[in-house]
């Protein structure tokens, strides 16, 4: 089966470092990527890994270990308007799953002042 | 002007309206999706569109219908909903299909059924 677990919600400060984390059981694996969802708005792309590593992006950074079925978000700095959902999606294998992405439920970040 | 626009932003019918959702694509990408997202639950894929053809159903009952007239445009049409289908339909697109490339999202409509 198919499964994208990540924690439902988390509460940070501002100014402060937060890692989100995900781990995955697919039958299939094409890359794995990081949406910031704001309330009533759409997912907008953060990240992308499809090779084992740190891929940092400003304030922004995931990593990911293929062998563990991990992957984490860190943000740094946070500042208040950091709170939205965070969703974590992988993509399936492109020839037995049409390289869909499927989607765990997102991390519901709250920056606290 | 936004990459991916979604018409209405909100949309309330009762069970035996019918109703259709509207996304247009302002990027030349060849690939569009339609997704539900409900409360507290993953996003679910229901269609993928590639080059105006239809390349996957994930087993989405018939009262949701696509149509894609042309790469820029995608509409969902709705008709004898039931109130389990309230939630958020969110439109992608992407550059091809089955590949590396992101998916950009519109800003969804959302929709409840009474």
């Amino acid at each position: 089966g198919q499964n994208i677990d990540q924690p439902t919600e988390m509460t940070a400060t501002e100014g402060a470092i937060v890692q989100i984390n995900c781990t995955y059981q697919t039958s299939g694996f094409n890359g794995l990527f990081w949406y910031q969802q704001h309330a009533g708005e759409a997912p907008t792309f953060l990240s992308y890994n499809v090779l084992d590593g740190l891929e940092e992006k400003g304030r922004f950074s995931s990593f990911l270990s293929r062998s563990k079925g991990y992957s984490y978000l860190l943000l740094k700095e946070l500042q208040m308007k950091d709170s939205a959902s965070y969703l974590c999606a992988v993509r399936g294998n492109v020839y037995n799953q049409g390289g869909k992405l499927i989607f765990g439920q997102g991390t519901e970040l709250s920056v606290k002042p | 002007e936004t990459g991916v626009t979604q018409t209405p932003r909100h949309l309330v019918m009762g069970m035996t309206n019918k109703k259709s959702l509207k996304c247009e694509q302002h990027l030349g990408h060849n690939a569009m999706y339609w997704y539900k997202q409900s409360a507290k639950k993953p996003l679910e894929l229901m269609f993928v569109y590639s080059l105006e053809e239809r390349v996957e159903n994930n087993s989405v009952p018939s009262r949701f219908s696509p149509e894609c007239p042309n790469s820029s445009h995608l509409f969902l049409h709705l008709h004898t909903l039931q109130p389990e289908d309230s939630a958020l339909y969110l439109c992608a697109s992407s550059p091809d299909r089955g590949s590396t490339d992101t998916q950009y999202f519109g800003p969804g409509t959302r929709l409840t059924v009474l």
